[in-house]
């Protein structure tokens, strides 16, 4: 597609449940990124992507957050027995190899809510 | 670590007011620098960039220069209009961190007719 797509655009779930975030990026870029948005914390670095390499997971909070990447393309970000401090808008990013160059695409987000 | 400090909002300005919003950063090596803009209810937008010392960054009428001497990137526009009503997030990559982005806090702008 033209932009980086995540889905779903919106997600309410119980405290305790697990949910996974979607993220497709633009085709051809290998790098992939994921940031979390929260109420007064700013943009959050989550995990990268680059290509075949190992990810750089520096960023999660816990480990009830994971991340894979199939076929070098689409991300699925996971959480694991929700809190409510998980709520956030939770963004994807790609970018071609060398994105500090060519600046980075991002997907519009997903709100997520734990209720 | 890298860090990117912004000018506190929020920050309402009446049309046709000249904006500048302040970034300043530390990094230990040569980072490329960069605005982002969000409008209500939309993604982050790239708004500019600049990839070594002394380039500057323009689009849409905003402009921002490198500056390495006092390690800031701020943001300047000579006319604001009411469409620029968003919040503006400074940011920068570098090499060493594996080239993701460390943002600032943002700063939220308001443009008043």
């Amino acid at each position: 597609g033209a932009g980086v797509s995540q889905s779903p655009s919106n997600k309410v779930t119980e405290k305790g449940k697990d949910v996974e975030l979607r993220c497709d990026p633009i085709s051809g870029h290998t790098a992939l990124y994921w940031y979390r948005q929260s109420l007064g914390q700013g943009l959050e670095f989550l995990i990268y992507f680059q290509g075949n390499s190992a990810p750089d997971k520096s960023g999660l909070p816990s480990d009830r957050f994971s991340a894979e990447r199939t076929g070098g393309s689409v991300s699925t970000l996971t959480i694991q027995r929700t809190q409510q401090e998980d709520s956030a808008v939770y963004l994807c990013a790609s970018s071609f190899t060398g994105g500090r160059s060519y600046g980075y695409t991002f997907g519009s987000g997903t709100r997520l809510t734990v209720v | 670590g890298d860090s990117v400090t912004q000018m506190e909002g929020p920050v309402t300005l009446s049309e046709e007011a000249f904006l500048t919003i302040n970034c300043t950063y530390t990094a230990t090596g040569y980072p490329s620098l960069f605005w982002y803009v969000q409008y209500p209810g939309e993604g982050l937008q790239l708004l500019l960039k600049a990839t070594k010392a002394d380039d500057k960054g323009s689009n849409k009428g905003f402009e921002a220069t490198y500056r390495k001497e006092t390690t800031s990137f701020h943001l300047e526009k000579g006319s604001v209009q009411v469409s620029d009503s968003a919040v503006y997030f400074c940011a920068l990559s570098e090499e060493t961190s594996g080239s993701r982005l460390t943002f600032g806090e943002g700063t939220q702008l308001t443009v008043n007719p």
